[in-house]
């Protein structure tokens, strides 16, 4: 069975700093697709970025970047110049076959 | 569209009631997914329908929990009886066809029972 694991629990780092956040994840696949969700106070669960396995390319999405490592088996998130409104929890998802499986989350707090 | 719409957005209830939880998916999207959040475990991936059909419930917590899909537009999650370690926010996604898509959320339905 698949499953994914975020090792940092919370972190804090000041405004317009670069912060990685970590993830990694077990499968016997080869091809499936990775996700990264942010949940802000809201509650609102929404779509940060997505890679796909067969792409060596790390996916871009304007201050948002993944450190995509098959091999290794590891998706982290690197957010750029971060803001106050980054602040949010933040899911690692794998999905295989329409089932998509979350980690338990990191807590990200900009600190102005 | 109006996305995944979740009802209702709060429930309290008291140990040994019955809850329904209800979801319309979005128009199109033929997976539908039903999440449990807590600060202990995150989200857990209760049950997941493809095309009206449980194709995986095997993180349904224990018999108390069962989840229906009738047709296309409508899909409920069912405590019975609710018990105070039930209490989370209950989320349904979904997603379309053909994989690599991303899930779509709901706002949650944040549940307690006292």
């Amino acid at each position: 069975a698949q499953t994914v694991t975020q090792s940092q629990p919370e972190m804090s780092v000041q405004e317009a700093e670069t912060v990685t956040l970590s993830c990694t994840y077990d499968t016997s696949e080869n091809n499936y697709y990775l996700f990264w969700y942010k949940q802000p106070p809201s509650r609102q669960m929404i779509l940060v970025i997505r890679q796909e396995a067969y792409k060596q390319q790390n996916a871009t999405e304007n201050r948002f970047s993944v450190n995509f490592q098959k091999a290794a088996k590891s998706f982290s998130l690197k957010i750029s110049d971060s803001q106050l409104g980054d602040t949010a929890m933040y899911f690692c998802a794998f999905m295989k076959r329409d089932k998509i499986i979350f980690g338990k989350g990191t807590r990200l707090h900009i600190l102005p | 569209d109006a996305g995944v719409i979740q009802s209702p957005r709060h429930e309290v209830t008291e140990m040994g009631q019955e809850v329904t939880l209800r979801c319309k998916p979005i128009s199109g999207h033929n997976s539908l997914f039903w999440y449990r959040q807590t600060m202990m475990r995150g989200l857990e991936l209760l049950i997941y329908f493809n095309n009206n059909v449980p194709i995986d419930d095997s993180g349904m917590p224990e018999d108390r929990f069962s989840a229906k899909m009738p047709n296309a537009s409508f899909s409920t999650l069912k405590i019975q009886p609710s018990e105070p370690r039930d209490s989370a926010v209950y989320f349904c996604a979904s997603s379309l066809p053909g994989g690599g898509t991303e899930a779509f959320f709901g706002q949650g339905t944040r549940l307690t029972v006292v």
